[in-house]
């Protein structure tokens, strides 16, 4: 089965860019999601189709997507970005979803 | 405005059965794929399967094929998620989730574009 791969966790301090990546075979083949999920609450849409953003969704997100690896970019992170984020492709009719990585503003 | 209330906590023993429900409102129901996904205490998104109001057509992850039943009536707007006999390691939060775009199929080309609130099932003897 498609596995998605992500790292537990990324630190940025305030201000800074926060890249998280999610890496699969042939990744750059499919299309990538994101979704951010903070503590309590359900996961919200702010990347589709590797680099779109949903409306209302600031433009500090950014994503993209290349060969075996997505990235999601978050310019000038803020403390209200503290958050879970999933990356998601399609495996035929499946859905399949990164381990997922928990981004802290230090 | 798109929304998708869910069905309120459960508490079960192991070995009863369970209905939780999805109620779409603001969009037409039959019209948009609903999945399902469980998020286990403290861990990330799994993909149970999705239907189609539609037709009710309905595909199954692999992992949760047998484990569980999808099913829908378009005639009240809303999605349901089964278990004939639960199990300890049922207990999560689950969510559903509705396409953000009208499509024949589910495909690559498709995001989760709205979640419901979720539903926490707990089985504890």
């Amino acid at each position: 089965s498609y596995e998605l791969t992500q790292p537990p966790s990324v630190s940025v301090s305030p201000g800074q860019t926060a890249s998280i990546t999610c890496s699969g075979d042939k990744l750059g083949d499919k299309y990538v999601y994101w979704y951010q999920q903070k503590p309590g609450q359900s996961p919200v849409l702010v990347i589709y189709q590797d680099n779109k953003r949903p409306s209302g969704i600031p433009e500090r997100f950014s994503g993209s997507n290349s060969g075996n690896t997505a990235t999601l970019t978050i310019s000038g992170t803020q403390a209200v970005d503290e958050a879970d984020y999933y990356c998601q492709a399609w495996d035929t009719s499946t859905v399949v979803f990164g381990g997922g990585t928990k981004v802290t503003a230090l | 405005e798109v929304q998708l209330e869910q069905s309120g906590a459960e508490v079960k023993k192991p070995g009863e059965s369970l209905k939780i429900s999805c109620k779409g409102s603001g969009y037409s129901f039959a019209s948009y794929w609903i999945g399902w996904v469980r998020q286990m205490p403290g861990k990330g998104l799994e993909w149970m399967g999705i239907i189609y109001p539609g037709d009710s057509d309905t595909r199954y992850s692999p992992s949760f094929q047998g484990q569980v039943s999808i099913s829908a009536d378009k005639s009240t707007s809303t999605a349901y998620l089964q278990w004939s006999s639960l199990q300890a390691s049922d207990t999560a939060m689950y969510y559903c989730a509705r396409l953000l775009e009208v499509v024949v199929v589910p495909s690559s080309k498709s995001a989760l574009g709205y979640w419901g609130q979720g539903t926490q099932v707990t089985v504890s003897s």
